[in-house]
């Protein structure tokens, strides 16, 4: 089935260590995203991109990095610059954003990252 | 800049009762308005939107929502609320600035529908 695959569900991290949550989808769409979830506040992008080898800063961009290497590939890489990096982050993708349905975003199972 | 309010943290309604959760936005030029739902530890899955065209939006699971220019709102609604429609909703703009498309969320309002 098409989808959008998160890894790994559950993270643990020491401070100072970078990161890296993996988004692969299989649904052949152009866009890719990554949300920040935290009790109360909603989602917050983060970074996306249109195409491969493109990509933008959301609204919460620092101390996070991205690459897109690959059309089906979006990995996002929380370092240590992040000074609260504790959340759900979810990965979501749509197709080319020039078509109207382009809004209707298609999203991963999440994966919590804890700092121990 | 586009954005969404949802300006009820939890609404709570009884099971067989319409349920109503609420939300207003501001945009320039033309909305386009998606609702999502969250189940615990899960991601979101998408209800239904609004591009153009009726006010009224049918979705998923007996959902519906109502687009209201003059108001800016676009509640999300359902005639009879069961247990298992207790989750996390999310309303949702799209913005493209500079040709590069994007949701902007609201904060989100918890469902709980009690037996």
């Amino acid at each position: 089935d098409g989808g959008i695959t998160q890894s790994p569900k559950y993270l643990f991290r020491k401070e100072g260590q970078n990161v890296t949550l993996s988004c692969e989808q299989n649904l052949n769409h152009d866009a890719m995203y990554w949300y920040r979830q935290d009790p109360g506040q909603g989602l917050r992008l983060i970074y996306y991109s249109q195409i491969v080898n493109d990509f933008q800063k959301g609204d919460i961009a620092e101390g996070y990095s991205v690459s897109r290497e690959k059309k089906e590939s979006f990995p996002l890489t929380v370092t240590s610059a992040q000074k609260n990096p504790t959340a759900f982050y979810l990965c979501a993708s749509s197709i080319f954003w020039i078509r109207v349905e382009a809004g209707e975003l298609f999203f991963g199972e999440g994966s919590r990252l804890t700092v121990l | 800049a586009q954005s969404v309010a949802q300006p009820e943290d939890q609404v709570n309604v009884a099971e067989g009762n319409p349920l109503t959760v609420k939300c207003t936005y501001s945009v320039s030029g033309n909305p386009y308005l998606f609702w999502y739902v969250q189940y615990p530890n899960r991601g979101l899955q998408f209800l239904l939107k609004y591009i153009t065209g009726d006010n009224l939006v049918k979705g998923s699971y007996g959902f519906e929502a109502e687009f209201n220019k003059s108001q800016t709102s676009f509640h999300l609604k359902k005639p009879s609320a069961l247990v298992s429609d207790s989750a996390l909703y999310f309303c949702a703009v799209r913005d493209y600035p500079g040709g590069y498309n994007k949701l902007i969320f609201g904060a989100g309002t918890r469902l709980a529908v009690h037996p």
